[in-house]
C-alpha cells in the first residue's frame, strides 16, 4: 500500500527548460511534504519543503505546489542545468502521527539533455 | 564535516554474522532516523530517536534489528544473524527536531550492506 507515489520513473528535459515532477498521495493527514535530491552512491539531500497550510514554496529555480484537493504535488526546476540530473524523491509525514519516519516515494530519474 | 556521518561505507557479511552500522548526526540535531533502501525501492522507515529514546520503532523489520542512541549524539543500528534480504543501503538522517516541528531531515550517504 504506497501512500506516496510517483507515477514517472524517468523523465527527459532538454537544458534551459522547465523540468516537473509530480507526486500523489493518498493520506489526508499528511501536512508536511519535502523533495529530496539523490546522486548515485550518496544519500538524499533535501531540496525544499512545503507545508499544508500553503499551497506554494519557491527557492531559487525550484518551486514546489500543492494541490489538497487533488492530493498532488510538483516540483518544478526552472531552468533546468545539467547538474539537475539525479532520482528526484518525494517525501511526506504527518506531525500530529506520532510516527515521525517520512514516506517516500520510489523516485523519478530527471535526465537533462544538453 | 558538518554533516551527517555514516560509516562503514560498504560493508560485506557472511548470511548468519551480526553488523553494526554507525551514525553520527549533525550536532545540535535531537532528532535521529534510520531508513534502508533496497534495490529499485523508496527509502524505508526503521526508526525514529528524540534524544537517547526512540518513542518509534514501528518500522524495524523484525526483532533481529535493534538500534540504540548514546548522549544524544551517536547511533548504532545492529542487525543479528543476518539474512540475505537485509542486503539494501542503510541511512541516517538527523534534524533539528522531531515530534510536531516541521524539520527537513538531513542524509548521511548510508552503508552499502551486502550479505553473501
Amino acid at each position: 500500500d504506497q501512500q506516496v507515489k510517483q507515477n514517472s520513473p524517468s523523465l527527459s528535459v532538454q537544458e534551459g527548460r522547465i523540468s516537473i515532477l509530480n507526486c500523489d498521495y493518498t493520506n489526508s493527514m499528511f501536512d508536511y511534504f519535502l523533495w529530496y535530491k539523490k546522486y548515485p552512491a550518496e544519500g538524499p539531500t533535501f531540496l525544499i519543503s512545503i507545508s499544508s497550510i500553503k499551497d506554494k514554496n519557491e527557492d531559487g529555480r525550484f518551486t514546489v505546489f500543492l494541490n489538497k484537493s487533488a492530493k498532488h504535488l510538483s516540483l518544478h526546476i526552472v531552468p533546468s542545468q545539467p547538474g539537475d540530473s539525479a532520482v528526484y524523491f518525494c517525501a511526506a509525514r504527518w506531525s500530529g502521527g506520532g510516527a515521525d519516519g517520512l514516506t517516500f516515494g520510489k523516485g523519478t530519474h530527471l535526465i537533462i539533455q544538453p | 564535516g558538518a554533516g551527517v556521518s555514516q560509516s562503514p561505507s560498504n560493508k560485506v557479511t557472511e548470511k548468519g554474522k551480526d553488523v553494526e552500522l554507525r551514525c553520527d548526526p549533525i550536532s545540535g540535531h535531537t532528532a535521529l532516523y534510520w531508513y534502508r533502501q533496497s534495490l529499485g525501492q523508496g527509502l524505508e522507515f526503521l526508526i525514529y530517536f528524540q534524544g537517547n529514546s526512540a518513542p518509534d520503532k514501528s518500522g524495524l523489520p523484525s526483532d533481529r534489528f535493534s538500534a540504540e542512541r548514546t548522549g544524544g549524539s551517536v547511533s548504532t543500528l545492529t542487525i543479528q544473524r543476518t539474512q540475505q534480504e537485509d542486503s539494501a543501503v542503510y541511512l541516517c538522517a538527523s534534524s533539528l527536531a522531531g515530534g510536531r516541528a516541521n524539520q527537513p531531515q538531513h542524509f548521511g550517504d548510508g552503508t552499502r550492506l551486502s550479505i553473501l
